[in-house]
This record gives C-alpha cells, structure tokens and sequence, in this order.
C-alpha cells in the first residue's frame, strides 16, 4: 500500500469549473508538496505546506496535520491547467521524496 | 528552464550497451536525486546525494549506478539494462535543511 494516497486518479471538468485534488498519507512528514507534470515529463513545484493554508494565482493548497490531509483546489479552471497533479510527502534534510500516484486532470474548453 | 538540467532528453539503447545519463544545476543546492518514473506507477526514490555522498540507494540493482563529482553534478551510469527499466528518469535537487524541491525535465529511455 502506497503511503501517499491521493483521489481522484482521472477527473474530467469544463473549463471555469472548481477543481479539488486529496491526498492523504500515512507516513511522518515534515512538509506535504503539489508538484504538476507536463507531458513532457518536466515537474514544476506548485506549494510545499507543512501547516495551513497557501495561495498562488488560481491555486489554493490546505493541509490538516491531524487528519494527515491535504487538498489542492483550481478555482476557475482553464484548459491549460490540463496536467497530472501529484501529491508527494518529504522530511527535513535530503530524505527524498514518497509520492501518489498522480492525479490526470483534464479541463476541457 | 527550471535550474536543474537533465541531458539527453530522450534516449534509446540496446541491453548490451552502456551509456550515462547527466544532471546539472546552479542553484547553489547541496543535495541531489535520482528519480524514476514507471508507467502507472509512482515516482520512485532511487539515490540521495547530500554534499556529494551517497546516504540512500533505496536497493536500486547494480546496473544503475550513480556519481556525484561535485554539489553541482550527477550521473546515473548504466549499463545492460532490461527492458522493464524503460522509464522517465528525473534529477532534483534541493538545500538540505529545507523543504524545496527543484525537478529536470527528465530523460525518457527506451531499452530495446
């Protein structure tokens, strides 16, 4: 069983619409990251959280420590946001890494 | 660009040969990784360099192996690969002591 859960694995939305992403995880972390993947394969990193609530743009990223919960919202979608959305768990130092499986969102026009 | 260059970006070999795959990155970074990337599979921790040591390998098979000359480079070597290690490999970087990470753009490698 992979510590990173994250749901939905596949979500297909219009443009404009709300998007949210979950992830839990089992494991002790330090800091909870939302990375986003191109086609390409590149990865660009969207928010680190280790508490609370963070907000670039149109995204808006929250965790709950307690609960080992964390949520991505898209707030009006665009199709450019099309991407995979991955959830990935790390602690403090060079621990590397856990990942989820990625969430594959497509936002049609 | 994001800062951690990853060269080639595509790469194609048979299971005899040997070739290597380089990372690259002016960030200033004193830890370095090498990720793989499965279909349908999560990403995969494979090493952690921290200021130029190796502190996980996480049992990766020895036909990859990694070197780490400086704090601003990081090879993967490999050699008689299978087929089933096809795969995206991603290079990150990061200062230890804190939480950021920096990925490449990956190299995709096909083994024939």
């Amino acid at each position: 069983k992979n510590e990173v859960e994250q749901s939905p694995q596949n979500l297909t939305a219009q443009e404009g619409e709300f998007i949210t992403i979950n992830c839990s995880y089992s494991v002790g972390i330090s800091a909870l990251h939302w990375l986003q993947q191109h086609p390409g394969g590149g990865i660009v990193s969207l928010f680190m959280l280790s508490s609370g609530k963070k907000k670039h743009g149109r995204l808006i990223a929250t965790i709950n420590i307690q609960e080992k919960h964390s949520s991505l919202h898209i707030t009006a979608s665009h199709p450019r946001d099309s991407a995979v959305y991955i959830c990935a768990g790390g602690g403090r130092g060079a621990d590397g890494l856990t990942f989820g499986k990625g969430t594959h969102l497509i936002i049609q026009p | 660009e994001t800062g951690v260059t990853q060269t080639p970006r595509h790469l194609v070999m048979g299971m005899t040969n040997k070739k290597s795959l380089k990372c690259e990155q002016h960030l200033g970074h004193n830890a370095m990784y090498w990720y793989k990337q499965s279909a349908k599979k999560p990403l995969e921790l494979m090493f952690v360099y921290s200021l130029e040591e190796r502190v996980e390998n996480n049992s990766v098979p020895s036909r990859f192996s990694p070197e780490c000359p400086n704090s601003s480079h990081l090879f993967l070597h490999l050699h008689t690969l299978q087929p089933e290690d096809s795969a995206l490999y991603l290079c990150a970087s990061s200062q230890q002591g804190f939480y950021g990470y920096t990925f490449g753009s990956g190299t995709r490698l096909t083994v024939v």
